[in-house]
């Protein structure tokens, strides 16, 4: 099956600053999402992006489907952007999403 | 609209024991889908329903495990006899034609 791979696996920041989470995969795919599950525990979808670029306030995500890899840019930082980061993939139509471990998130203020 | 709706929040329950958990899909979605999450194995889709329907139950473990999706509007997973390595938080969602995926709550299963 697809594979998926996320790096880095676990990111410190100051808030204010500035990252990129990288998901990779292994084949074509007609699905991509990404996943921010906060500390308590809840999934909240931040984009369906299986190609192209789309924004929301601090948060972008690039995917180039061709290379097999998508980008989530995380500008300025806050305290309440701490959790995990998931990204998933589907790579045939009507089928579920496979997910990646994850990047694990800390912000200090 | 509310969500999903997850219950219960948390299960704890002993060894052995039948353990139902429930699931609410946002109304109009027409997939459902349960994954279980673990330390060591991380999201692990266990099955999925398309408009009622199971399409892949490939990821369900063993024959202890089963669900079912009698309406649309309501999803059970059920566990027997379950065991303590059965322990994880069961989450649902749902989506509309494969694309944005909504996740409820989960439910925090701890068998002793």
């Amino acid at each position: 099956g697809i594979q998926v791979e996320q790096s880095p696996p676990d990111l410190i920041l100051q808030e204010g600053a500035n990252s990129t989470l990288r998901c990779n995969f292994s084949d074509s795919v007609n699905n991509l999402q990404w996943f921010h599950q906060n500390p308590w525990g809840q999934l909240i979808n931040l984009f369906y992006i299986p190609s192209g670029t789309k924004q929301n306030g601090r948060l972008s995500a690039t995917t180039v489907a061709t290379e097999r890899y998508s980008l989530l840019y995380i500008s300025s930082s806050q305290t309440t952007d701490s959790g995990v980061y998931f990204c998933a993939v589907g790579n045939q139509a009507g089928t579920a999403l496979i997910f990646g471990k994850g990047t694990t998130l800390s912000v200090s203020s | 609209d509310a969500g999903v709706i997850q219950s219960p929040r948390h299960e704890v329950t002993e060894m052995g024991q039948e353990v139902t958990l429930r699931c609410k899909p946002i109304s109009g979605h027409d997939y459902l889908f349960w994954y279980r999450q673990t330390m060591m194995r991380g999201l692990e889709l266990l099955i999925y329903f398309n408009n009622n329907v199971p399409i892949d139950d490939s990821g369900m473990p063993e024959d202890r495990f089963s669900a079912k999706m009698p309406n649309a509007s309501f999803s059970t997973l059920k566990i027997q006899p379950s065991e303590p390595r059965d322990s994880a938080v069961y989450f649902c969602a749902s989506s509309l034609n494969g694309d944005g995926y909504t996740f409820g709550s989960g439910t925090r299963l701890t068998v002793v």
